[in-house]
């Protein structure tokens, strides 16, 4: 079946150095793929987004990136700060209402 | 501004015990889901459903049934808790691309 494989689980970066997280899908079909934060006993919650017809999205800090016919994406954060510390999921589209989720990735941002 | 409200943050129960976990939404959301969410296997989905009285298995719904009887509410229920249940619940609402979860009800099955 379908499946989004997310790496690395754990991540752990100086403050002010960039973060990368990947992603990997399996569907070809997917056309939206969504990144969310979910801070510790929050709610995750959209943070960026990308859809397939685009090859790079930024948001100040944050970027994502597609390779489509490589069927990945990334999630780059640059300056790193304390309150980027958090879990983060992948997700990607599969028919017309469903996403397929990464297993998320613990960012850590050291002092 | 909350849109999704699950009824408890927190829920301690017995092995045994028939559990019910509410959902809210009030965005008039079509689609609802249920997953549950463990340390390092992400977020796995139990159940959903895309309109009212209308539901389908996700990828784990042993142990687990919903409801949908009115479109802003959906129901996921434990019909006897086990030990393994024991996890973080969340759930969600979507129309088109739009996705609101609630803030999870972490249950303890003891």
């Amino acid at each position: 079946g379908e499946n989004v494989e997310q790496h690395p689980s754990t991540l752990s970066v100086q403050e002010g150095d960039s973060a990368v997280i990947k992603c990997t899908y399996s569907d070809s079909a997917s056309n939206y793929f969504p990144w969310y934060k979910q801070e510790l006993g929050k709610r995750p919650q959209l943070i960026i987004d990308i859809r397939s017809n685009v090859g790079e999205k930024k948001d100040q800090r944050i970027a994502v990136t597609l390779n489509k016919t490589a069927k990945h994406f990334s999630l780059h954060i640059t300056e790193t700060q304390p309150e980027d510390s958090a879990v983060y999921f992948c997700a990607a589209s599969i028919g017309n209402y469903q996403l397929i989720w990464g297993a998320g990735t613990k960012l850590i941002i050291k002092p | 501004d909350v849109k999704v409200t699950q009824s408890s943050r927190y829920l301690v129960k017995r092995t045994g015990e028939k559990v019910f976990l509410e959902c809210v939404q009030d965005m008039d959301h079509e689609n609802m889901f249920w997953y549950r969410q463990d340390p390092g296997l992400g977020l796995r989905l139990i159940y959903f459903s895309y309109d009212v009285k209308m539901k389908e298995k996700g990828d784990i719904p042993e142990g687990y049934s919903v409801s949908r009887e009115k479109k802003e509410r959906f129901s996921l229920i434990l019909e006897s808790a086990s030990t393994n249940q024991t996890s973080m619940y969340l759930c969600a609402s979507s129309l088109a691309e739009t996705w609101f979860f609630g803030q999870g009800t972490r249950l303890t099955v003891v």
